[in-house]
């Protein structure tokens, strides 16, 4: 059984850092791209991040770009997302999602919730 | 970046109406578009890939067509356990990219 459990979250100052985890189980991780899909408070999904299996290769939106960074450790089945310079706009619930071509995002964690606020 | 804009952004339907959910992307993305259905706090849950394609364990109430740059989502006969909102999102290129949602109220 495919599970993705989320933890690092918590009220963090502006300006402040945060890292989330993302530990996977039931499935080949390296095999697989991974995401982290945030949500604000009464909002839509926005695909913040994204990195390839190997983690070779990573994409990101324009409103985390050069704040953010997504990384794996593959030895570990355990997906990152490093925080930095955090705005009040980053408040949300944040999820990873494994990525299965051609499918998308076929499996999801539960969410982990990031308040910004001093 | 690839704007999806879905329509309407809610609506109220009775059990067994037919109702459609339309996605439109800015530019073309071939079929590579999903559908996510999502409930009060809880994660999104899959229920279509490459437009038309549906998830194992989806109801076969659900069905999804279109390509290029519009797209439908629709459910042939609304069940109380579908109230829900409902996302499309495009995998054709980076950044990934969702609509803004449709909430289907009962």
């Amino acid at each position: 059984e495919v599970q993705l459990l989320e933890s690092g979250g918590g009220l963090v100052q502006p300006g402040g850092s945060l890292r989330l985890s993302c530990a996977a189980s039931g499935f080949t991780f390296s095999n697989y791209a991974m995401s982290w899909v945030r949500q604000a408070p009464g909002k839509g999904l926005e695909c913040v991040s994204l990195i390839d299996g190997p983690g070779d290769n990573t994409y990101y939106a324009d409103s985390v770009k050069g704040r953010f960074t997504i990384s794996r450790d593959n030895s570990k089945n355990t997906l990152y997302l490093q925080m930095n310079s955090l705005r009040a706009e980053d408040t949300a619930v944040y999820y990873c999602a494994k990525d299965r071509p051609p499918v998308a995002f076929d499996y999801w964690g539960q969410g982990t919730l990031i308040t910004v606020s001093s | 970046d690839i704007q999806m804009t879905q329509s309407p952004s809610s609506l109220s339907a009775s059990v067994g109406d037919r109702v459609t959910i339309t996605c439109r992307a800015s530019q073309g993305i071939s079929h590579y578009l999903a559908w996510f259905q999502q409930k009060p706090g809880k994660a999104p849950k899959s229920l279509i890939y490459l437009a038309s394609n549906l998830q194992t364990g989806v109801p076969s109430r659900f069905s999804g067509s279109g390509s290029g740059t519009d797209f439908t989502l629709t459910i042939s006969s609304l069940q109380p356990e579908d109230s829900a909102t409902y996302y499309c999102q495009q995998y054709h290129s980076h950044p990934r990219t969702f609509g803004g949602g449709t909430k289907v109220e009962i």
